[in-house]
């Protein structure tokens, strides 16, 4: 069984369209993280959520912690291209650094 | 400077051959990691070096030898590997403090590795 559930798998869009991502899992978090990884690169980290009920804003990305800290979502308003990638959540399960991943979510988007 | 980089970008072995992964960081991170990545794949925890010791290692095979000669480099040193190994080999690197290793981990661009 997987830490961290995340859904869809794929996802694939038209440019202007919205679209969400989730995470969720049946244990408690400290903290949350998503990455977006683009082809033949590494994960680049997006954001860090803490806090139960928290809301992040990055440009046309938001970010929600869910108010028990088990689940977090992705939505992305009014998808470019450029948006294209693998979304990945995570979290550490240890002081040593272990970060677990989801499986990810593919997100294509089209012109 | 937030770089982890990676050398070589791309690796093509044999499975009798013997070569080294590096991966080399400047932001003064005492946290390093390996990971590696099949297609369409999250990435899998490999190695935690902490203060230049092995802290964690996730039962890889002897195949895959990791060192960190010091607090900027970290190497993966292969030999004998298997075409199963094929994947993306990733770098990272984390602040680590009195309270344990922070959370941040950057990532560096990755070795694709093809194992014949």
């Amino acid at each position: 069984t997987q830490l961290l559930e995340q859904s869809p798998q794929f996802l694939s869009i038209q440019e202007g369209e919205n679209l969400t991502v989730y995470c969720n899992s049946s244990s408690v978090f400290s903290s949350l993280q998503w990455y977006r990884q683009e082809p033949g690169e590494g994960p680049v980290l997006l954001v860090t959520v803490v806090t139960g009920g928290e809301v992040k804003k990055l440009k046309r990305l938001t970010f929600q912690f869910g108010d028990a800290r088990k689940d977090s979502s992705l939505h992305i308003t009014a998808a470019q291209p450029g948006d294209t990638g693998l979304y990945l959540c995570a979290v550490t399960t240890d002081s040593w650094g272990k970060l677990q991943f989801g499986a990810g979510t593919q997100v294509v988007v089209t012109p | 400077d937030t770089e982890v980089t990676q050398t070589p970008k791309h690796l093509v072995m044999g499975m009798t051959n013997k070569k080294s992964l590096k991966c080399e960081q400047h932001m003064g991170h005492r946290a390093m990691y390996w990971y590696k990545q099949k297609a369409k794949k999250p990435p899998e925890l490999m190695f935690v070096y902490s203060y230049e010791k092995l802290s964690i290692n996730e039962s890889v095979p002897s195949r895959f030898s990791p060192e960190c000669p010091n607090s900027s480099l970290l190497n993966l040193h292969l030999h004998a590997l298997q075409p199963e190994d094929s994947a993306l080999y990733l770098c990272a690197s984390s602040q680590d403090g009195p309270g344990g290793i922070q959370e941040t981990q950057y990532f560096g661009p990755g070795t694709r590795l093809l194992v014949l």
